[in-house]
C-alpha cells in the first residue's frame, strides 16, 4: 500500500516569512495530492490540491509543487500570517484503483507575530 | 449549507459498552470515510464506502464496523470498545476518492 512521509513535524516562522512542508510517497500510481489545514477543534479543510499531470499550482499565497520522478510534493506558503498557524496534512491517493486515502503525519505550523 | 455532521462530539464510556458514532452529509456525495487521529500518527483511514451497500477496510479497521444503508449516512460502530480506541475520530465525504473531502468537526472518544 501507499506510505506518505511528511516533514517537518513542527515549523516555526516569523510573520511575513515563507514556510515549506514536504511530503514523499511510495506508490508511483498515486495521482491526486491534496493538502488540508486543520485549525484547533475543527476538522481538516482542503486548501489546495494537485493532480499528477500538473507540476505546480498556485492560489494566492499558497502553492504546491509535484515531482513525480522523485515522488515528492511540497506546500509553499508565502508572506505567512498568524492565521496560517494550524496543522497541515498532505495525502496521496490513487483515484483509479484502491479507493484508499493515505495521509502524512501532519506539520504543526506556528507563525510568530 | 454543505456540511458533514457527526454525533456525539464528545463521549466518555467504559470498555465493552457498544457505541455508535453517527455521520451524515447533505451534499449527495458517494464516497464517505472514517479516520482516527492520534498524536504523531496523523489521520489513519478506518473504513470507507464508495456508495450505498459498498464498504471496505482502510488501514486500521480492527475493532470497528460500518454500514451504508443510505447515501447520506455512514455510522461507525464500536461493538466492544477498548482503551486503545480512545482517539479523535473524523468522518469525511466527497464525490469520489480522487476529489476534495469535506470533514466533520470530529468526535472525541475516551474509553476507560
Amino acid at each position: 500500500g501507499e506510505n506518505v512521509e511528511q516533514h517537518p513535524s513542527t515549523l516555526s516562522v516569523q510573520e511575513g516569512d515563507s514556510a515549506v512542508i514536504k511530503c514523499t510517497y511510495s506508490d508511483s500510481a498515486s495521482n491526486y495530492f491534496p493538502w488540508y489545514k486543520q485549525e484547533l477543534g475543527k476538522g481538516p479543510q482542503l486548501i489546495i490540491d494537485i493532480r499528477s499531470n500538473v507540476g505546480e499550482k498556485k492560489d494566492q499565497r499558497i502553492a504546491v509543487t509535484l515531482n513525480k520522478t522523485a515522488k515528492h510534493f511540497s506546500l509553499h506558503i508565502t508572506e505567512t500570517q498568524p492565521e496560517d498557524s494550524a496543522v497541515y496534512f498532505c495525502a496521496a491517493i490513487y483515484s483509479g484503483g484502491y479507493q484508499k486515502v493515505t495521509f502524512g503525519t501532519g506539520t504543526k505550523l506556528q507563525v510568530i507575530p | 449549507e454543505a456540511q458533514v455532521t457527526q454525533n456525539p462530539r464528545y463521549l466518555i464510556t467504559v470498555t465493552g459498552k457498544k457505541l455508535t458514532v453517527t455521520c451524515s452529509q447533505n451534499m449527495n456525495h458517494e464516497y464517505m470515510s472514517w479516520y482516527r487521529q492520534d498524536p504523531g500518527l496523523g489521520l489513519r483511514q478506518i473504513y470507507y464506502s464508495m456508495n450505498v451497500e459498498v464498504t471496505d477496510k482502510g488501514d486500521v479497521p480492527e475493532g470497528y464496523k460500518v454500514s451504508r444503508k443510505e447515501k447520506r449516512n455512514f455510522p461507525l460502530i464500536l461493538e466492544s470498545p477498548s482503551p486503545n480506541q480512545t482517539s479523535l475520530y473524523f468522518c469525511a465525504s466527497s464525490y469520489g476518492v480522487g476529489q476534495p473531502q469535506h470533514f466533520g468537526d470530529g468526535t472525541r472518544l475516551s474509553i476507560l
